[in-house]
């Protein structure tokens, strides 16, 4: 069982509301990601890390921003919510060594933006 | 560009049956190949991985999944279908080359289990 948390699990909010999700792992990872996945669709890498003050865009674009300030946390914020955000948004970690690059998937958070 | 294809979007299988969920992946080195399975509304669990040596590997919940380098496959399959097997499976492949390590993802496939 992967120890890996987001929170909210889901989240109804209205437009231009500021909006955090949380990630945490507890295994000590130094790789981290967050991909968009709309319902029954693939998943799109919005954002990755690959350790603490490390960041970088994923292939697709997103109005989102994430910060790395400690290993265990890469949290990802909407400074303005808008309907077109409404997504299931995945965080995933993985160790990041080779034969070892399992990622590991939180539970997602499914946010609603009225 | 390395890319994974699931060339079905939907199967639908009887109770009992056997299955086989397609992969297809581009990749001009060894692959890190992966197969996930992810319920409603939940994230995704992992079901096997391959990285290397035997070509045939076993999974979680009765699940197997064959390497074939000649065919740039990866499918993956299970004897006998259970009803909370329904769910979305997606197969990924690990992006060596650029040094970034990102997954590609395929589309998925949704697969409905008739009881």
């Amino acid at each position: 069982e992967a120890d890996i948390y987001q929170t909210p699990r889901y989240l109804v909010i209205g437009t231009g509301k500021k909006i955090t999700l949380e990630c945490s792992q507890t295994m000590g990872h130094d790789k981290m990601y967050w991909y968009q996945q709309d319902p029954g669709m693939e998943l799109h890498l919005i954002h990755y890390s690959y350790g603490v003050n490390s960041t970088e865009k994923g292939d697709l674009s997103s109005e989102s921003t994430v910060s790395r300030i400690r290993t265990e946390h890469f949290p990802l914020t909407l400074e303005s919510a808008r309907p077109s955000h409404t997504s299931q948004y995945l965080c995933a970690s993985t160790l990041g060594l080779p034969y070892q690059e399992t990622q590991y998937f939180g539970p997602g958070t499914r946010l609603l933006v009225l | 560009a390395q890319s994974v294809t699931q060339p079905d979007i939907h199967i639908t299988v009887s109770e009992g049956a056997s299955l086989e969920l397609r992969c297809n992946y581009s990749y001009g080195a060894t692959p890190y190949l992966f197969w996930y399975v992810q319920s409603p509304g939940q994230g995704l669990q992992l079901l096997l991985k391959y990285f290397s040596g035997d070509t045939l590997v076993q999974g979680i919940k009765g699940f197997e999944a064959e390497f074939k380098r000649s065919q740039s496959s990866f499918n993956l399959r299970k004897p006998s279908v259970h009803w909370s097997d329904a769910a979305e499976y997606f197969c990924a492949v690990v992006d060596l080359t650029s040094g970034t390590y990102k997954y590609i993802f395929g589309t998925g496939t949704r697969l409905k289990v008739l009881a």
